[in-house]
């Protein structure tokens, strides 16, 4: 199975500062067919997840233009250009490139310095 | 707008069985592959289940293969989770996905404990 090892595992962020989170695989996640599969997904507390960003760095509707992901092969980053207060969560990456299982990050918890 | 919307979800005892439900509204259903993904109380995310939108093909995680059974019912735009011989380690918010997990119901709690 495809192991994802995020860092840092808490992140405290003041707010309007800029964050980013690094999620690394165990091997390359290039899809055969040429896309990457990684996933982003912001967990609020008593919330269910929530994807942000789709294949490594494409903004699902409605996510704020401050969330990017970026990366390629076995290194993936989601970055925050200016933490808000509503962004304090837990991040997961997640890999479908290598499948069954899908595999996800341990979580990276985001919280207000 | 997509929904999804699980439960089914308790207290049972190990050994014992449950049955989740996942209701989806908003879209076609048939056309979608779907998944259960669970959260262990202070733990990440595990997938469990895989199945396609006509149930030909389906997919377990190791730590749930031989006790977990998906299926669905496209009828009744309707995803389900059979659970037998739960263990204490299958204690959970288990929620239902749509495709590539991209929409989320808001889960059911499955507590397993004597």
């Amino acid at each position: 199975d495809v192991v994802m090892t995020q860092s840092p595992l808490s992140l405290p962020v003041t707010l309007g500062q800029p964050a980013s989170i690094s999620c690394r695989s165990s091997q390359s996640l290039v899809h055969n067919d040429g896309n990457t599969y990684v996933n982003w997904y912001q967990k609020r507390p008593g919330q269910s997840p929530r994807r942000l960003i789709y294949k490594v760095s494409n903004r699902d509707s409605g996510v704020p233009d401050r969330f990017s992901g970026s990366g390629s092969g076995t290194d993936f980053t989601l970055k925050i250009s200016r933490v808000e207060a509503e962004d304090v969560a837990v991040y997961y990456c997640m890999q479908a490139t290598h499948w069954p299982p899908y595999t996800f990050g341990q979580g990276t918890k985001l919280e207000i310095k | 707008q997509v929904q999804l919307v699980e439960s089914g979800g308790g207290l049972v005892k190990p050994g014992g069985s449950l049955r989740l439900s996942c209701a989806a509204s908003g879209f076609t259903f048939s056309d979608y592959y779907m998944n259960w993904i669970r959260q262990a109380p202070g733990k990440g995310l595990e997938w469990v289940s895989y199945i396609t939108g006509t149930g030909s093909t389906i997919y377990y995680a190791d730590s749930v293969k031989g006790r977990f059974t998906i299926s669905r019912d496209n009828a009744k735009n309707s995803l389900y989770l059979q659970m037998n011989s739960l263990r204490a380690e299958d204690t959970a918010i288990y929620y239902c996905a749509s495709g590539a997990a991209d929409v989320w119901g808001h889960g059911t709690t499955v507590t397993v404990s004597s």
